[in-house]
């Protein structure tokens, strides 16, 4: 799976729109962007995913750039309940089961009042 | 209710000592995981079984040994803990991506066991 780059941290202010980056400059035409988020003390969440064209659901919005090297998680109205550490996924898909997940570093938000 | 969860929450044993996690599932899917998060916060794979079968089993030591008595079970067991086995371990679940559409995979993870080894 293609590796993913990220900012270490970035923080907005509640009820702002936070804007995560995702850089993934290898990434292969089978591979997918996927978004996964871990509040503290708490198992990873997913919270979206895409392939070429942009993405949303209740969560949150998924900007993927037209040659695909770079996206963008959008969460709309940021809350403090959203703060924490935002993973950026690239995973192709396996015709067999397995299907590992490859965590990087990820980026911290924190949503300050 | 829970859709993963995980037993006990919080383990703490000495060096030398054999200790088991377990993890339950209730959605009904066929893969099951479990990942290993240490205190730089990496989070790894370690197994994943779909329906009770072996299929990933990344360079983890021989002492862990995961156990899957059925499809909703997976099980950690773990022999001669050793200080380095302190961590924070997160069991999940998924469908089998064999049978679900080729775009669509998430992984439900479970709220972790804190494994501390003094």
């Amino acid at each position: 799976d293609a590796k993913t780059t990220q900012p270490t941290s970035m923080d907005c202010a509640e009820g702002r729109a936070a804007n995560l980056p995702c850089n993934h400059s290898t990434i292969s035409g089978n591979e997918y962007v996927y978004w996964y988020r871990q509040i503290h003390s708490q198992g990873p969440q997913y919270i979206i995913h895409g392939l070429k064209n942009n993405e949303t659901n209740e969560m949150a919005s998924l900007i993927i750039t037209e040659d695909r090297k770079s996206s963008t998680l959008i969460l709309p109205h940021a809350t403090l309940r959203d703060t924490a550490v935002y993973y950026c996924i690239v995973r192709a898909y396996y015709t067999g089961a397995n299907s590992k997940l490859t965590f990087g570093k990820g980026i911290t938000l924190s949503v300050r009042p | 209710d829970t859709a993963v969860s995980q037993t006990p929450k919080y383990l703490v044993t000495q060096m030398g000592n054999d200790k088991s996690i377990k993890c339950e599932q209730n959605l009904g899917h066929d893969t099951m995981y479990w990942y290993k998060q240490d205190s730089k916060k990496f989070l790894k794979i370690m197994f994943s079984y779909n329906n009770k079968e072996l299929i990933i089993n990344e360079t983890v030591p021989n002492r862990f040994s995961p156990k899957s008595p059925d499809k909703a079970h997976l099980n950690l067991h773990i022999n001669s803990l050793e200080l380095g086995d302190s961590a924070v371990y997160f069991c999940a679940s998924s469908q089998d991506s064999r049978t679900q559409p080729r775009d669509h995979y998430e992984q439900y993870f479970g709220p972790g066991t804190r494994l501390t080894v003094t």
